[in-house]
């Protein structure tokens, strides 16, 4: 596709239950990030996948959090029991690689979870 | 380990004045450093970023941002505001020896002023 989409882009949802947010990134692009935009906060770094080597995921909360990415494109980030404190915007990122070097992320337009 | 701060949780300035939004960094070993911007319901995007080539970056929309490493910080700067900047702004710092973790600032929203 023509850029990062993420699905779906609002999820309310009760205390308690699990719930799981898409991520389609760039067409070609190996590497995939998650974050967490919470109110008033930065992001927060929550997990990387690039290629098929183990993932990053030393940003990750809690064992709540996991995330895989299918076939080295699509990524689902689950929140099992999901908590009030698990509220905020979840944003996706891909982007290309070139020798190790920096390549730009390209955002998604986030999911935005409210947990009741 | 690297952090950066964003001095100033919101700036307000006048349309056509300077934008200085301020961030410094820290860091163990040399970084790259990036300005992202995102405007309201819309996704980031990279404004600019240094990888250790000239110190002064220029970016999207005549934004330009000035490594010092003597200062550690890495400030945005437009030399007239338009209404159309207003926005949350992210300075942000990885390790110029990996692609992985990008840290990210708490943010600075612009704000314009007719």
């Amino acid at each position: 596709g023509a850029g990062v989409s993420q699905s779906p882009s609002n999820k309310v949802t009760e205390k308690g239950k699990d719930v799981e947010l898409r991520c389609d990134p760039i067409s070609g692009h190996t590497a995939l990030y998650w974050y967490r935009q919470s109110l008033g906060q930065g992001l927060e770094f929550l997990i990387y996948f690039q290629g098929n080597s183990a993932p990053d995921k030393s940003g990750l909360p809690s064992d709540r959090f996991s995330a895989e990415r299918t076939g080295g494109s699509v990524s689902t980030l689950t929140i099992q029991r999901t908590q009030q404190e698990d509220s905020a915007v979840y944003l996706c990122a891909s982007s290309s690689t070139s020798g190790g070097a920096i390549d730009t992320q390209y955002f998604g337009p986030g999911t935005r979870l409210t947990v009741l | 380990a690297q952090s950066v701060t964003q001095l100033g949780s919101h700036v307000s300035v006048s349309e056509g004045a300077l934008v200085l939004l301020r961030c410094n960094y820290s860091s163990s070993v040399p970084p790259y450093l990036f300005w992202y911007v995102q405007y309201p319901n819309q996704g980031l995007q990279l404004l600019l970023k240094y990888t250790s080539a000239a110190t002064l970056v220029k970016g999207i929309n005549g934004f330009e941002a000035e490594f010092k490493k003597s200062e550690t910080s890495f400030h945005l700067t437009k030399p007239s505001a338009h209404m159309s900047d207003a926005a949350e702004y992210f300075c942000a710092v990885s390790k110029k020896s990996s692609a992985s973790k990008i840290i990210f600032g708490s943010g600075t929203r612009l704000s314009i002023r007719p």
